[in-house]
């Protein structure tokens, strides 16, 4: 099974609405950290946001916030009052338990704003 | 703080050969992990390296082998090249986890093309 699927290959939102980009996870450990990332055509892999999976709260960081919902095992990603500079392919990522460093990506989500 | 730094950024070798790959990492940064990216594959995860110890290994073949200096800086080799090698190989760094996940720090990586 997948450890991470995004099931979006493609979305496109309106400059200044907000957009959720959809992430499910699957895992058994009860300890895992959930990551976004972006990355625009350059190529960069930038990283967004970060919840753990015993955070009590959703993640925030600026325009981004992550819904949380852990017994649907799901990560959405919430980006508020979408910019051009938004446009950029969306990674989903999980990585679990306490040994090694492997990240599990999803196969992204392209989001598309337009002015 | 200089961000991860991946040399060269464009690579263009012949079915058969070898090719070696360099990742300077954050300065402080232990952990150093490598990833494959391709179109039809999506991000896949190839080692983790450690304080100088491989502690992840991904689904790749021999061929595919990494190190990792004293310095934290790490290189990535892959030999007999095959076409289907052709990919963007993503270098990232983390500071060691410890009780809170840290996230992969990506450089600009490497655009390998096999002919």
């Amino acid at each position: 099974a997948q450890k991470i699927t995004q099931t979006q290959p493609g979305m496109f939102v309106q400059e200044k609405e907000a957009v959720t980009l959809d992430c499910t996870y699957d895992t058994s450990d009860p300890s895992y950290g959930l990551f976004w990332y972006k990355q625009p055509s350059s190529g960069e892999m930038i990283f967004l946001i970060y919840q753990g999976s015993y955070d009590q709260q959703n993640a925030t960081e600026g325009r981004y916030s992550l819904n949380f919902q852990k017994a649907r095992k799901s990560a959405n990603l919430v980006i508020s009052a979408s910019q051009l500079g938004d446009s950029a392919m969306y990674f989903c990522a999980m990585r679990e338990g306490w040994t090694g460093n492997q990240f599990y990506f999803g196969t992204g989500t392209s989001l598309t704003v337009i002015p | 703080k200089a961000g991860v730094t991946q040399t060269p950024r464009y690579l263009i070798k012949t079915r058969g050969q070898q090719v070696t790959l360099s990742c300077s990492p954050i300065s402080g940064h232990r952990s150093v992990s490598w990833y494959q990216q391709t179109p039809g594959q999506g991000l896949q995860f190839l080692f983790e390296y450690f304080s100088e110890t491989q502690r992840n290994k991904g689904n790749f073949p021999g061929r595919f082998s990494g190190r990792q200096f004293s310095n934290s800086r790490s290189e990535m080799n892959v030999s007999t090249l095959e076409l289907g090698d052709s990919a963007l190989y993503l270098c990232a760094s983390s500071s060691d986890p410890g009780q809170k996940y840290s996230p992969l720090h990506f450089g600009n990586g490497t655009r390998l093309t096999v002919t």
